[in-house]
C-alpha cells in the first residue's frame, strides 16, 4: 500500500532553534514530492522536489530529496513564532489512487518565544 | 477572484439534514480534488476530478456523501442525512495539471453537525 509517512507528529520548539521535520515514502510510481503549511485553514505550497540531491531553498526554510533512501526533509533556521504551523508532506504518485497525490499527517511545529 | 473560492465558510445543521458545500476553482484548472480535516488531524481524501474523465471517489466514507463537477469548473460535495463525525473543515483544491502536486486550496468549509 501506498504511503507517506511525517516525523515527528508534534515539536515544540523555542524562538531561533533550528528545526528538521522528516517524511518517507513508499509509492508504485514517484514523480514529485511536496511541502505545504497549514496555518489556519487553507495549506499553502513551499516546495516541489523531483530531484535527489539538489536543495530548494526559500529564506529561512530549505529542504531537500533523497530518492535512493525515498525520504525528504525540511529544515527551518533561525524559528520564529510564525512559523508555527502544520507542515504536510505529499507525493505524486503517478496511476495511484487519491488522484494521484498522497498526504502525509503531518507535522505540528510550535515556535514559543 | 484569483484564487479557490469555497461556501459556505460555515455551516451547522442538525442531525439527519442535508448539507451542499460548494467550490470554484481556479479558472482553467482542470484538477480537483476534495479533502477533509477533523479536529488536529491530516488531510483525509474524499474524491478527485480530472477533466471529463470519470472521478476517483475511492475516499468517499459511505453513500450518504456525493460530489460533482458540472462544465469541469464548479463542484458539489453532497453530504445526506448528517451525522455528528460528518463535523470537520471540507477543503477543496484545484491543479493546473493532473499530478502536477502543486494544488491550491480553497479556505475550506467548517461544517458542525448538532
Amino acid at each position: 500500500e501506498d504511503k507517506v509517512v511525517q516525523s515527528p507528529l508534534s515539536l515544540v520548539v523555542h524562538e531561533g532553534d533550528t528545526v528538521t521535520l522528516n517524511c518517507s515514502y513508499e509509492v508504485t510510481n514517484f514523480r514529485s514530492l511536496l511541502w505545504y503549511k497549514q496555518e489556519k485553514k487553507a495549506p499553502t505550497f513551499l516546495f516541489m522536489l523531483t530531484s535527489s540531491g539538489i536543495e530548494k531553498k526559500s529564506g529561512r526554510l530549505s529542504s531537500i530529496l533523497d530518492k535512493k533512501e525515498l525520504f525528504s526533509i525540511l529544515n527551518i533556521t533561525a524559528t520564529q513564532t510564525g512559523d508555527s504551523a502544520v507542515y504536510l508532506c505529499a507525493v505524486v504518485d503517478y496511476g495511484g489512487s487519491q488522484g494521484n497525490l498522497i498526504f502525509g499527517k503531518g507535522t505540528k511545529l510550535s515556535v514559543k518565544p | 477572484g484569483a484564487g479557490v473560492s469555497q461556501s459556505p465558510s460555515n455551516k451547522v445543521t442538525e442531525k439527519g439534514k442535508d448539507v451542499e458545500l460548494r467550490c470554484d476553482p481556479i479558472s482553467g484548472h482542470t484538477a480537483l480534488y476534495w479533502y477533509r480535516q477533523s479536529l488536529g488531524q491530516g488531510l483525509e481524501f474524499l474524491i478527485y476530478f480530472q477533466g471529463n474523465s470519470a472521478p476517483d471517489k475511492s475516499g468517499l466514507p459511505s453513500d450518504r456523501f456525493s460530489a460533482e463537477r458540472t462544465g469541469g469548473s464548479v463542484s458539489t460535495l453532497t453530504i445526506q442525512r448528517t451525522q455528528q463525525e460528518d463535523s470537520a473543515v471540507y477543503l477543496c483544491a484545484s491543479s493546473l495539471v493532473s499530478g502536477s502536486g502543486e494544488l491550491f486550496f480553497g479556505e475550506g468549509s467548517r461544517l458542525t453537525v448538532l
